[in-house]
């Protein structure tokens, strides 16, 4: 079974540039997650999606970032303008999704690396 | 804002050793699981263990939980060098879907 695919693996921009990422998840995968992860965290998580619906993005910064999952599949996370802060890990993560299922094990990309100058 | 704990924040020990790390939060939760992370690459998820659950098995892994003092421990018997890696304890809250990371535990074991 594929795993959780992203790319780029890494990117250098300078500030007030746009980045964009992209996240493959596992067949099948209903559910998607976006996480940033700064050095020396644990993930935090930016926005989750139930096929192509959010179900929170409450600690997505709206103003610059920006999440979509287009026919419930592949995802795209946007960063317009970067900012020095914004230099992290963004991991994708995807899970299966069965009605009145209350464990959610989650299968995590490699991550892209993000360094902002 | 993250809800788990993990202490300590970093581990050095023998290969062979047993290791263990600890992980706290503030919220009820459905489960709690344990995640390890290899420099420069994703989560790997390694346990699961239910708010109605004590203890759970895996391999080399033991996970104990404690609803009443919002604890758990991940125990890695006989460690090995490649099990250096940083590993963190994540919740899933009651009635949602999402996990909330703690800060992670960075063990390194010396060959």
């Amino acid at each position: 079974e594929a795993g959780v695919a992203q790319s780029p693996r890494y990117k250098i921009i300078e500030k007030r540039q746009s980045v964009a990422f992209w996240c493959n998840p596992i067949s099948g995968h209903a559910t998607l997650y976006w996480y940033q992860q700064i050095l020396g965290q644990g993930p935090k998580l930016l926005i989750q999606f139930q096929n192509n619906g959010v179900v929170d993005d409450s600690q997505l910064p709206k103003d610059r970032f920006s999440a979509e999952r287009l026919k419930g599949v592949d995802s795209t996370l946007k960063i317009q303008p970067a900012k020095l802060e914004d230099s992290a890990v963004y991991l994708c993560a995807s899970s299966p999704f069965a009605s009145g299922r209350r464990d959610n094990e989650q299968f995590f990309g490699p991550g892209t690396r993000l360094t902002v100058l | 804002s993250q809800q788990g704990e993990e202490d300590p924040q970093a581990l050095s020990i023998q290969e062979g050793e047993n290791a263990t790390m600890n992980c706290s939060y503030k919220t009820s939760i459905n489960n709690l699981q344990w995640y390890r992370q290899n420099s420069g690459r994703g989560l790997v998820h390694l346990i699961l263990i239910r708010s109605n659950e004590r203890e759970k098995h895996s391999g080399r892994l033991r996970v104990t939980l404690d609803t009443s003092k919002k604890s758990s421990s991940l125990l890695i018997t006989a460690s090995r060098a490649a099990d250096t890696a940083s590993y963190f304890c994540a919740t899933q809250r009651t009635g949602r879907r999402a996990l909330t990371f703690g800060s992670g535990t960075r063990l390194q074991v010396q060959p």
